[in-house]
């Protein structure tokens, strides 16, 4: 199984912080990855795939980079909104789906 | 526009089974691959396993293997996911989440449903 590990497992930020989440895997998994963002009691929402895709309707503040092993995400200025939890997830090599395990955003 | 709309919250006692409901609309069920994902309480997002709407075929996680069985009806666009002999450790929220290309190598889950919380507890 591909193990994806996430850094740091929680920040704090100020609106208007640039921040970056790394997501790193335990083999190449070439641009097979996804990252999601999570808010309480919602389900899970798109915002980057294939590493650095942008999902249509999610703001362009967001961003992604990387291929092999080691992939980012980027926020470039922090809204409000942005406070939640965002996963890494590849879709590389399956069964199993693999997610990360997580970094939860807060002030 | 593509809905996923899961049933509703399961209380069940340790041993016992569940079955949580997915009824997709907005698009041709049998075109896209469903997944099944659970989180624990606190926890992260962990893969359950996957259907495929139009054949019927399940791949599961290794871990469910046994435990799992995910089934769909075309008829009514609907696809199931029971799991059996629960314990506490099953209580989470399960989530169906739809695979967006049955026919491309870079996918991802680009439509989810809403939840259903299941406890288990006696």
């Amino acid at each position: 199984d591909i193990q994806m590990t996430q850094s740091p497992s929680s920040l704090s930020a100020f609106v208007g912080d640039r921040v970056t989440i790394t997501c790193r895997a335990s083999q190449s998994i070439s641009s097979s990855l996804n990252w999601y963002q999570q808010k309480p009691g919602k389900a899970p929402k798109l915002l980057i795939y294939a590493a650095s895709s942008l999902q249509r309707g999610v703001p362009s503040r967001f961003s992604g980079s990387g291929s092999g092993t080691d992939f980012t995400l980027t926020i470039s200025s922090l809204q409000p909104e942005d406070f939640a939890t965002y996963y890494c997830q590849q879709s590389y090599s399956r069964p199993p789906i693999t997610f990360g395990q997580g970094t939860r955003l807060e002030i | 526009q593509v809905q996923l709309v899961q049933s509703g919250a399961e209380v069940k006692k340790p041993g016992a089974s569940v079955k949580v409901s997915c009824k997709a609309s907005g698009y041709t069920f049998t075109n896209y691959y469903m997944h099944w994902v659970r989180q624990a309480p606190g926890q992260g997002l962990e893969w359950m396993g996957i259907i495929n709407p139009s054949g019927g075929s399940t791949t599961y996680a290794q871990k469910f293997q046994g435990r799992v069985t995910m089934t769909r009806d075309t008829s009514t666009s609907t696809v199931y996911m029971e799991l059996s002999s629960l314990r506490s450790e099953d209580t989470a929220v399960y989530y169906c989440a739809r695979e967006s290309s049955m026919t491309t190598i870079i996918t991802f889950f680009d439509y989810w449903g809403q939840g259903t919380l299941v406890t288990v507890s006696s």
